[in-house]
């Protein structure tokens, strides 16, 4: 599995969008990239996931590169419930695609 | 997304005894994971879980020291054996969906003293 790179700590105002930026630079070309929350110590929890192009929910937008090297998630308008770590994995769509290893994240702290 | 039941949620133990975690499914699934996470860190896998054959191990963990049992597709449990201070952290099953990647227990927070 390709590694990720995030920077360890981000701030963002209450209301305003944060934008939590991931390296990938090593995926391949079936990988997707997933994006998971975790908030205080609680079991991690998806987000969103994108193979090339942007994907929106209920929770976040995931903007990716066109080279697939970067991606973005975009929390539009950040709450305080939003402060957790959030982890960007790269991984194989197939649920037997096995293993993925998580980095460090970033802590994102949301301010009122 | 999958429901996982994990249980204990956090248990306080002595140092030299042994602690059973048990993680169920709500559905059939292939693979189940085994995550700790030591305090202040990120997640690391201790071993992959498949049903019917022996758990996968990554470096640094050894199966005397995290048996794990797999005796069906919904069900899995990890043992932290011969407990030190050093293995107090949160242990984390989970299991791979294909429209949602993991899916996490809630966690057993360990502490042994």
């Amino acid at each position: 599995d390709a590694k990720t790179t995030q920077p360890p700590s981000m701030d963002c105002a209450e209301g305003r969008a944060a934008n939590l930026p991931c390296n990938h630079s090593t995926i391949s070309g079936n990988e997707y990239v997933y994006w998971y929350r975790q908030i205080h110590s609680q079991g991690p929890q998806y987000i969103i996931h994108g193979l090339k192009n942007n994907e929106t929910n209920e929770m976040a937008s995931l903007i990716i590169t066109e080279d697939r090297k970067s991606s973005t998630l975009i929390l539009p308008h950040a709450t305080l419930r939003d402060t957790a770590v959030y982890y960007c994995i790269v991984r194989g769509y197939n649920t037997n695609a096995g293993k993925s290893t998580f980095g460090d994240g970033t802590t994102l702290t949301v301010k009122p | 997304s999958a429901v996982i039941s994990q249980k204990p949620s956090r248990d306080i133990c002595q140092r030299g005894t042994s602690l059973t975690i048990q993680c169920q499914v709500d559905s059939q699934v292939t693979m189940m994971f085994w995550y700790r996470q030591q305090p202040g860190q990120s997640l690391t896998l201790i071993a992959t879980a498949n049903q019917g054959s022996e758990a996968t191990y990554e470096s640094g963990f050894v199966i005397d020291k995290f048996p794990i049992s797999r005796p069906n597709l919904t069900f899995s449990t990890l043992t932290v054996s011969n407990m030190s201070p050093e293995d107090s952290s949160i242990y984390l099953c989970s299991v791979d969906r294909t429209n949602y990647g993991y899916t996490f227990g809630s966690g057993t927070r360990l502490t042994v003293v």
